[in-house]
């Protein structure tokens, strides 16, 4: 059964500061892995989506890495700010959608 | 991309009562998903409903406790029956209208009392 853990479970950070979020699973045959921002109290928000056939991918400050015979994928988060803080949370694909329990941010201004 | 709506946004419910919550996506989609997700924990999918047939239930999810219904391509309802503390959660649906990037509503915070 796929496991999904992220690293560390939560961030504090000054504001300006580059940052990774970590991700690993322990299968590598999935499909895609997904990148989502949850607010407190709040639905999830697509951040970035990563087909099993790519590397990575961009939008704006993020930048999503995926290296499945690793089983890992990372989220950099470039120049952040405090509207950053937020709980991220990876999703991995395979027959099923499996959560990560998510890193909390908080971005220090 | 999509749109998904859920009503309530929130609610406070007597142990013993059953809540509907209804999500409506402003597309059509073959597969909507339910989710729970217990304070302080990460999503648990609770079932996968198809229009016009059954809802597809996880393990540890029954029909009886969550019935699901599925009228058309854009909408779906999740009842919690039979509520107990237990269940306080935020429930959220989500939905994939095209592609494999999944979108989901804003949640139904729940608090059973």
């Amino acid at each position: 059964k796929q496991e999904v853990t992220q690293i560390p479970a939560a961030l504090s950070v000054p504001e300006g500061e580059n940052l990774v979020l970590n991700c690993s699973f322990t299968d590598s045959a999935i499909y895609n892995l997904q990148w989502f921002r949850q607010d407190p109290g709040k639905g999830l928000t697509s951040l970035l989506l990563i087909q099993s056939s790519q590397r990575e991918q961009t939008s704006g400050r993020l930048n999503a890495s995926l290296d499945k015979s690793s089983g890992r994928s990372t989220l950099y988060i470039a120049a952040s700010q405090p509207g950053d803080s937020a709980t991220y949370l990876c999703a991995v694909e395979d027959n099923d959608m499996r959560f990560g329990a998510g890193t909390r941010l908080t971005v220090k201004p | 991309s999509a749109v998904i709506s859920q009503k309530p946004s929130r609610d406070i419910c007597q142990r013993g009562t059953s809540l509907t919550i209804q999500c409506q996506v402003d597309s059509q989609v073959t597969m909507m998903f339910w989710y729970r997700q217990q304070p302080g924990q990460s999503l648990t999918l609770i079932a996968t409903a198809n229009q016009g047939s059954e809802a597809t239930y996880e393990s540890g999810f029954v029909i009886d406790k969550f019935p699901i219904s599925r009228p058309n391509l854009t909408f779906s309802t999740l009842t919690v029956s039979n509520m107990s503390p237990e269940d306080s959660s935020i429930y959220l649906c989500s939905a994939r209208p095209g592609g494999n990037e999944q979108f989901f509503g804003p949640g139904t915070r729940l608090t059973v009392l």
